[in-house]
């Protein structure tokens, strides 16, 4: 199995509201990212986990909020979103956890606007 | 944030045409240099890992060479096919984990 399933496809959600998105890979991989890419621009790197441990935070607002409960599972909880935030988000696995010398597998995305 | 630069931004060829894109990087701490493909309605897909000045990878009709002295990548299709179509993504790695990409070229093959 080399998929990477992201839930769900799309989501419409209004500023004050609490969702979540979710990504799941069984590969094995020990490194999920986030990225986010809006229209015509290329996709940003915004969290990396390796080992299930946060290994690197882009500079990435409060109300996006990370989590990795186990190797196989990675959320991205939102929270107070603004429209500027609408964009597509993109999660990928790759093998091993500090190596950028693996491919990295995606997903293919949540199309999220905020109303 | 690395500035990581694919040219040109959209390409349309005929059918069994060769054509090649450039991705341009930052030559200071080079780690590794992803292509990815990415068709519209699916997942990118990734086509090459090169890590090695010098480096040339092949897959089928597609290949690509890296320069980490002067700071480019080409990617070249040998007699494209309907089924290219898609957009072409560099992804610049400097330190493993942390990846940059380019805006990618989109490719259209037209039959």
């Amino acid at each position: 199995d080399t998929e990477v399933t992201q839930t769900p496809k799309h989501l419409v959600m209004g500023m004050t509201n609490k969702k979540s998105l979710k990504c799941e890979q069984h590969m094995g991989h020990r490194a999920m990212y986030w990225y986010k890419q809006k229209a015509k621009k290329p996709p940003e790197l915004m969290f990396v986990y390796s080992y299930e441990k946060l290994s690197i935070n882009e500079s990435v607002p409060s109300r996006f909020s990370p989590e990795c409960p186990n190797s196989s599972l990675l959320n991205l909880h939102l929270h107070a979103l603004q429209p500027e935030d609408s964009a597509l988000y993109l999660c990928a696995s790759s093998q091993a956890g500090t190596s950028g010398t693996d491919e990295q597998y995606f997903g293919p995305g949540t199309r999220l606007t905020v109303t | 944030i690395l500035n990581v630069e694919q040219s040109p931004q959209s390409l349309h060829v005929q059918e069994g045409d060769s054509t090649n894109f450039t991705c341009s990087f930052p030559s200071s701490n080079f780690y590794a240099l992803h292509w990815y493909r990415w068709e519209t309605a699916k997942s990118p897909e990734a086509l090459f890992v090169m890590t090695l000045n010098g480096d040339e990878k092949k897959k089928g009709r597609i290949s690509a060479t890296l320069n980490t002295k002067e700071g480019y990548s080409y990617l070249y299709i040998k007699g494209s096919q309907p089924e290219d179509s898609a957009t072409y993504l560099c992804a610049f790695s400097n330190t493993g984990n942390q990846f940059y990409f380019g805006t990618g070229t989109s490719l259209t093959v037209i039959p």
